[in-house]
Formats: structure tokens, C-alpha cells, sequence
């Protein structure tokens, strides 16, 4: 089974549904985060996760939100979708505070298309 | 802020020929650096990384080198397989109590038989 596990792996959607992409993971880190990839962009932070109760938003925030279930558990969603949010979308988690050479492990990606 | 720059692709090389992917870097602190691998349909996995200047990170017959002088980390193979066909990023992260990652845009290479 993987360790950072994204659900749906593909979704299409209309513009103003409301979608919620979900992460779980396996690997008993505290920090997760939410990231989309859009081509010539690279990835960009949308938000993270400390633990279940410390949430921050990413450099992309805006028209997203998130809810931190559990320490394996964190989702994304969009409350109104709109076509620029078509993207790629992935999770990721990290372990060790204060530990810059953590590497984040990801998940596989949802490929969100809006119509 | 702290930002990464790395060669646009794509990149296209016969089997069994020498890869060089450039990616230079800004930080105001010490970052440590990394190269993450997508192979199509797939997330990133971690290649290698390096966490303070002169480290060299090596995995899979790929290979990078910490340059503090020259903000580099670029990304080396001596003889590249169908295999490696893949996009590859270069990151930073700042080292700080959130461990955020910051990317390049990414580089695709094809390689051909």
C-alpha cells in the first residue's frame, strides 16, 4: 500500500460545484501539505499542516481551504470551482520539527479538471 | 524570497549519453537542496539531496553537488537510460521550523534508443 494515498486520482467537475480532495497517510508524519502543478510553473504551496490543529496557508490560498481530520487525514477543497483550478494536485507529508533536510514524500495526484 | 531556477526542457538525448539539467538557487539562509523525479502518471519521488555546501548527493547513477559559491546544485548522469525519461525538479527548502519546499518549474527529458 502506498504511504500517501490521494483520493480521487482524477476528477471533472463544473464550474461553482463544490469538490473536496482527501490524503491519508501511513507514515505517522505531523506535517502534511497541499501543493498544485500547472505546466511551466512547478509546484506551488497551497497550504500546511502541523498537527491537527495548526493550519497555514501556502503562497496560492486564495479560493481553497482546508481541514486537518486527523493526524493521518487532511483535505482539500474547493468551495466553488473555477476553470484556473484545473491543475494537478498533490498531497504531501514530512516529519522531524525544525528539520530543513526532511524530505517530503507525495502522493500519487488528483487531476482536477473544472468545465 | 528564496527561489529556484533550472533549465527549460525539454531535454533530449540518445541512450547512453552524458545529462547535465542546470538549477541555480536564491536563499538568504543555508537551504538544503534536492532533485525530485516525476515519472509519468506518477507523483514525485526524492532522487537525492544534499544539506550544506560541497555535499554531493548521488542515487541512481545521478548526481549533484552542493556549489555555495555558484548557488548551483545542478543534476548529472554519465550515460542515461529509456528509463530516465521523466521530469525533474530541483528544490530548496529553507531549513526553518516549517520545512516548506520551494521548486523550479520543472525539466522534461526524453530519452531515445
Amino acid at each position: 500500500d502506498a504511504d500517501v494515498t490521494q483520493t480521487p486520482r482524477n476528477r471533472i467537475t463544473k464550474t461553482g460545484k463544490r469538490i473536496m480532495l482527501e490524503c491519508s497517510q501511513t507514515k505517522g508524519h505531523d506535517r502534511m501539505y497541499w501543493y498544485r502543478q500547472d505546466p511551466g510553473l512547478g509546484l506551488r504551496l497551497i497550504y500546511y499542516s502541523f498537527d491537527v490543529k495548526d493550519i497555514n496557508k501556502g503562497e496560492i490560498s486564495d479560493g481553497y481551504s482546508v481541514s486537518r481530520q486527523a493526524q493521518a487525514k487532511f483535505s482539500l477543497s474547493l468551495e466553488s470551482a473555477i476553470p484556473n483550478q484545473t491543475a494537478l494536485y498533490f498531497c504531501a507529508t514530512s516529519g522531524g520539527p525544525g528539520q530543513g533536510d526532511q524530505p517530503q514524500h507525495f502522493g500519487d495526484g488528483t487531476r482536477l479538471s473544472i468545465l | 524570497g528564496d527561489s529556484v531556477t533550472q533549465m527549460e526542457g525539454p531535454v533530449t538525448l540518445s541512450e547512453e549519453a552524458f545529462l547535465t539539467i542546470n538549477c541555480t538557487y536564491t536563499a538568504t539562509g543555508y537551504p538544503s537542496l534536492f532533485w525530485y523525479v516525476q515519472y509519468p502518471g506518477e507523483g514525485l519521488q526524492l532522487l537525492l539531496k544534499a544539506t550544506k555546501a560541497d555535499d554531493k548527493g548521488s542515487n541512481k547513477g545521478f548526481e549533484a553537488t552542493y556549489r555555495k559559491e555558484t548557488t548551483s546544485f545542478h543534476l548529472e548522469k554519465g550515460s542515461v537510460q529509456v528509463s530516465d525519461s521523466a521530469v525533474y525538479f530541483c528544490a530548496l527548502s529553507d531549513g526553518g521550523a516549517t520545512n516548506k519546499l520551494i521548486f523550479g518549474t520543472g525539466t522534461l527529458l526524453a530519452v531515445q534508443p
